[in-house]
C-alpha cells in the first residue's frame, strides 16, 4: 500500500535559519502530494501542494518540489520564524483512496 | 467563507455516556472524514463517507459510529463502547476520495473521566 515516511523531529531553529523537513512515498502510480501545517489547538491547514512530477508547490514562503525519481517531496523555506513554530504533514492522495498521512514533524523556531 | 465548522470545541462527558461530535461543512464536498489524532501523535482514520447515505470505516472504527443524512453534515458518535475516547476529533473534506485536499475543521477536544 502507499506510505509516507517523514522525519519526526523535533526540529529546533533559530529565526532566520534555512528548513527542511524531509518527506519520502511510496506509492503504485502518481499520487498527488501535500504539506499540511498544524498550530497548537487547531485543525491541520494545506500549506502547499503538487499534482505531478517535477511540480513545485509554494506558499508563504515554503516550498516543496515533487522528485518522482526520489520519491520525494522535501519542505524547505529560507529563513524560518517564531510565527511558523508548528506541526507539519507530509501527506499523499491517490484516486479512490483515502489520503496517507506522515506522522508529523514538530517544529520549534527560537527569537 | 466556505469550510468545516465543528463543534463544540471542548467537550467532557462522564465514562459510560455517548457523546455526539457535530461537522457541518459548507463546501459543498461529497466526502467527509473523521480522524482521531492523540497528544504527539498522527492521524488515525476513523470513518469516511463518499456520498450522501453512504460511509465506511477507516482504520479505527470500533466504539464509534456516524451517520450521513445531508450533505453538508457528518456527526460522529463516540460510544461507550470506545475503550479510551478522549483524544482530539479532527472532521474534514473533500471535492472527491482521492487527490483532492482535504479541508479540516478546527477539532473537538474530548475528554472522558
Amino acid at each position: 500500500g502507499n506510505s509516507v515516511t517523514q522525519m519526526e523531529g523535533p526540529v529546533t531553529l533559530s529565526e532566520e535559519a534555512f528548513l527542511t523537513i524531509n518527506c519520502t512515498y511510496t506509492a503504485t502510480g502518481y499520487p498527488s502530494l501535500f504539506w499540511y501545517v498544524q498550530y497548537p489547538g487547531e485543525g491541520l491547514q494545506l500549506l502547499l501542494k503538487a499534482t505531478k512530477a517535477d511540480d513545485k508547490g509554494s506558499n508563504k514562503g515554503f516550498e516543496a518540489t515533487y522528485r518522482k525519481e526520489t520519491t520525494s517531496f522535501h519542505l524547505e523555506k529560507g529563513s524560518v520564524q517564531v510565527s511558523d513554530s508548528a506541526v507539519y504533514f507530509c501527506a499523499l492522495g491517490a484516486d479512490g483512496q483515502n489520503f496517507v498521512f506522515g506522522p508529523g514533524t514538530r517544529l520549534s523556531v527560537l527569537p | 467563507d466556505g469550510g468545516i465548522t465543528q463543534s463544540p470545541k471542548y467537550l467532557f462527558r462522564k465514562e459510560g455516556q455517548n457523546v455526539t461530535l457535530s461537522c457541518e461543512q459548507n463546501l459543498n464536498h461529497d466526502a467527509m472524514y473523521w480522524y482521531r489524532q492523540d497528544p504527539g501523535q498522527g492521524l488515525r482514520l476513523i470513518y469516511y463517507s463518499q456520498i450522501v447515505n453512504d460511509f465506511q470505516k477507516g482504520d479505527i472504527a470500533e466504539g464509534y459510529s456516524v451517520s450521513r443524512e445531508k450533505k453538508e453534515s457528518f456527526p460522529l458518535t463516540v460510544t461507550s463502547a470506545q475503550k479510551n475516547p478522549t483524544a482530539f476529533y479532527l472532521c474534514a473534506s473533500s471535492a472527491d476520495r482521492g487527490r483532492s485536499p482535504l479541508h479540516f475543521g478546527n477539532g473537538t477536544r474530548l475528554t472522558v473521566t
